[in-house]
């Protein structure tokens, strides 16, 4: 099994909404990532986790809360989002070789969400 | 530090005709490079992956790149469009725990 799994596909919801998106892998890799990507941009990174810890958090809004609840799952929380957070989120996960470089990363499909 | 360059946003090709994607690096160590896919409302897909192994290396759907150090350039190229390989194409190098992406080449792929 070489899939990263994301749900829901597609998400609308409000400014006031909360809500969250899940990501799954079962490849036995220790570092997963939550990425944002707006339309015709690459995408940019927001939290990495490594080994069920965070490592990484790029400067994202407080509004974005992620978890990392075993080695295989990772959420995102929403909570009070703006409509400029409209965008396709992407989980990837890979190995997670620590202090090595990254050998690969494995995308899910995406989350398309938008912020009314 | 580590960066990729792709240079041309959008490509068009005529289907059967070669595909060049360019990609120049900036690594202060030898790097890990990668050329992802991705089409429209998807995630990204590997192509293929350079980690100092052999400076030639082949992907899926006929693609291929090359390592050049002395050029720190790693082009994509495939012999023959298809249609179907219309999409985002991606350069990337990797560092500890994090991948920096190249803005990304729109390849058009004209019948």
């Amino acid at each position: 099994d070489t899939e990263v799994t994301q749900t829901p596909k597609h998400l609308v919801m409000g400014m006031t909404n909360k809500k969250s998106l899940k990501c799954e892998q079962h490849m036995g890799h220790r570092a997963m990532y939550w990425y944002k990507q707006k339309a015709k941009k690459p995408p940019e990174l927001m939290f990495v986790y490594s080994y069920e810890k965070l490592s990484i958090n790029e400067s994202v809004p407080s509004r974005f809360s992620p978890e990392c609840p075993n080695s295989s799952l990772l959420n995102l929380h929403l909570h009070a989002l703006q409509p400029e957070d409209s965008a396709l989120y992407l989980c990837a996960s890979s190995q997670g070789e620590s202090g090595r470089p990254t050998r690969e990363l494995f995308f899910g499909s995406g989350t398309q969400l938008s912020v009314l | 530090a580590q960066s990729v360059t792709q240079l041309g946003s959008h490509v068009s090709v005529s289907e059967g005709a070669l595909v060049l994607l360019r990609c120049n690096y900036s690594s202060s160590v030898p790097p890990y490079l990668f050329w992802y896919v991705q089409y429209p409302n998807q995630g990204l897909q590997l192509l293929l992956k350079y980690t100092s192994a052999a400076t030639l290396v082949k992907g899926i759907n006929g693609f291929e790149a090359e390592f050049k150090k002395s050029e720190t350039s790693f082009h994509l190229t495939k012999p023959s469009a298809h249609m179907s390989d219309a999409a985002e194409y991606f350069c990337a190098v990797s560092g500890p725990g994090k991948f920096y992406f190249g803005s990304g080449t729109k390849l058009n792929v004209k019948p």
